[in-house]
């Protein structure tokens, strides 16, 4: 039963905010959520981390409800360098057993 | 070198055959991750080490599927017999081990191994 579920596609003009939602029903008060990218022939790359709230940094912000249930990653004003996968990641931050990639969603940003 | 690095890139290996799978995580890095990932899906989580333990296995796919880790450094994945389902990228990641968020304890990948099982 996967842990974590993420729309497969988006599509987004150049210089448009992205937002990316990943539900989390299940997550587990240890849990952190975690934000990757992926480019094709690479392995995939942090963004951001998040437990609650918001949290922003340079290059993207984690939007996280009070129940932790779901979260959405926001990337403002993508250009086309941002076309890649992104996972979001449910697990603790140490003893990392079971960690869970979502589905991954692929975006495809168009000129 | 300054990130995980994995060998060999890629292999090729008839059905049935042993292969062994090396990688070397960032100097210092306690923690080290192996995840599959198959052509066109999400990666799937196989082990993790602690220092040189893995406290849960229970993600490798069959028991054709082992993991060492020595020196708390380099570690080996091994898969015995294999079969034509085996064939998947193969990416290795480390990381610190840090208990605060969004600190550190973020996971660096290598390049992975790309397996093909005739």
């Amino acid at each position: 039963l996967a842990k974590t579920t993420q729309p497969i596609s988006m599509d987004s003009y150049e210089g448009q905010e992205v937002n990316i939602t990943c539900s989390h029903n299940n997550i587990a008060t240890n849990d952190y959520i975690t934000w990757y990218q992926q480019f094709p022939s690479q392995g995939p790359r942090f963004i951001i981390q998040g437990y609650k709230t918001k949290v922003t940094n340079e290059v993207a912000s984690l939007f996280i409800p009070a129940d932790r249930k779901s979260s959405t990653l926001s990337l403002p004003r993508v250009s086309l360098s941002d076309t890649a996968v992104y996972y979001c990641l449910v697990g603790p931050l140490t003893g990392a057993n079971n960690l869970f990639f979502g589905t991954g969603t692929r975006l495809t940003v168009i000129p | 070198g300054a990130g995980v690095s994995q060998s060999p890139s890629n292999k090729v290996t008839e059905k049935g055959k042993d292969v062994e799978l090396r990688c070397d995580p960032i100097s210092g890095h306690t923690a080290l991750y192996w995840y599959r990932q198959s052509l066109g899906q999400g990666l799937e989580f196989l082990i993790y080490f602690q220092g040189n333990s893995a406290p849960d296995k229970s993600g490798l796919p069959s028991d054709r599927f082992s993991a060492e880790r020595t020196g708390g450094s380099v570690s080996t994945l091994t898969i015995q017999r294999t079969q034509q389902e085996d064939s998947a990228v193969y990416l290795c990641a480390s990381s610190l081990v840090v208990r605060l968020a969004g600190v550190g304890n973020e996971q660096f990948f290598g390049p992975g191994t790309r397996l093909t099982v005739l």
